[in-house]
């Protein structure tokens, strides 16, 4: 079983909608949670971390992090075409070396 | 400012060749990363650096595989021996110091040994 699952999609919904991704993860000693974005044959893209527990919100992003039950969640509301691209999940217990999830595909249809 | 570069952006081997692969972190990072991305993937990582010494080289594969950084900024990733399974896109990242919360990744080197 691997450290950190994700549902690899693909994932489509249209333009405007609210897009929940997500991650489960086994290690308790994760303790840096991060979304990365990534565009076709680019490298992946800090979009947002968290440290420990909790909620972070910047713009039309929302990432939650429940330690209890070893999942985060990202949401993007009003989703654009532009958002559409692959989304990668990723946990460190230092902000080293990361662990990422395998990473979900979402297009968004205008 | 310039972000991560890595070169080449492709690479095409045969079985059994030697390759290098080059990062050039951002300008003033003293931590590098390597991570492997198979088709499909997420990124696997390989090796960090701190400055010039490698602090973590357990996702490394095995001894076909080795890394250096001899003067803090640029690494090369070397692999000898290629195989067929070698093939995959090979991501550098830098972050400022080791334990900074972001990464900063480059294109990529995409590898395809045949």
């Amino acid at each position: 079983q691997k450290e950190v699952e994700q549902d690899p999609g693909p994932l489509s919904v249209p333009e405007g909608a609210i897009v929940s991704l997500n991650c489960t993860y086994s290690n308790s000693a994760f303790q840096y949670f991060m979304w990365y974005r990534q565009y076709s044959r680019k490298g992946p893209e800090l979009l947002m971390y968290t440290y420990s527990s909790g909620n972070k919100e910047d713009g039309r992003f929302t990432a939650q992090v429940d330690k209890s039950s070893k999942y985060i969640s990202l949401f993007i509301r009003d989703s654009q075409p532009s958002d559409s691209a692959t989304y990668l999940c990723a946990m460190s217990p230092r902000a080293q070396k990361l662990v990422f999830g395998q990473g979900t595909r979402l297009t968004i249809n205008p | 400012g310039a972000g991560v570069s890595q070169t080449p952006s492709n690479k095409v081997t045969e079985k059994g060749k030697y390759v290098e692969l080059r990062c050039d972190p951002i300008s003033g990072h003293t931590a590098l990363y390597w991570y492997r991305q198979s088709l499909g993937q997420g990124p696997e990582f390989l090796i960090y650096f701190q400055g010039t010494g490698a602090a973590d080289d357990s996702g490394l594969p095995n001894d076909r595989f080795f890394a250096v950084r001899p003067e803090g900024s640029v690494s090369t990733l070397k692999i000898q021996r290629t195989e067929r399974g070698d093939s995959a896109v090979y991501l550098c990242a830098s972050s400022l110091t080791t334990g900074a919360e972001t990464q900063y990744f480059g294109p990529g080197t995409r590898l395809l040994v045949l």
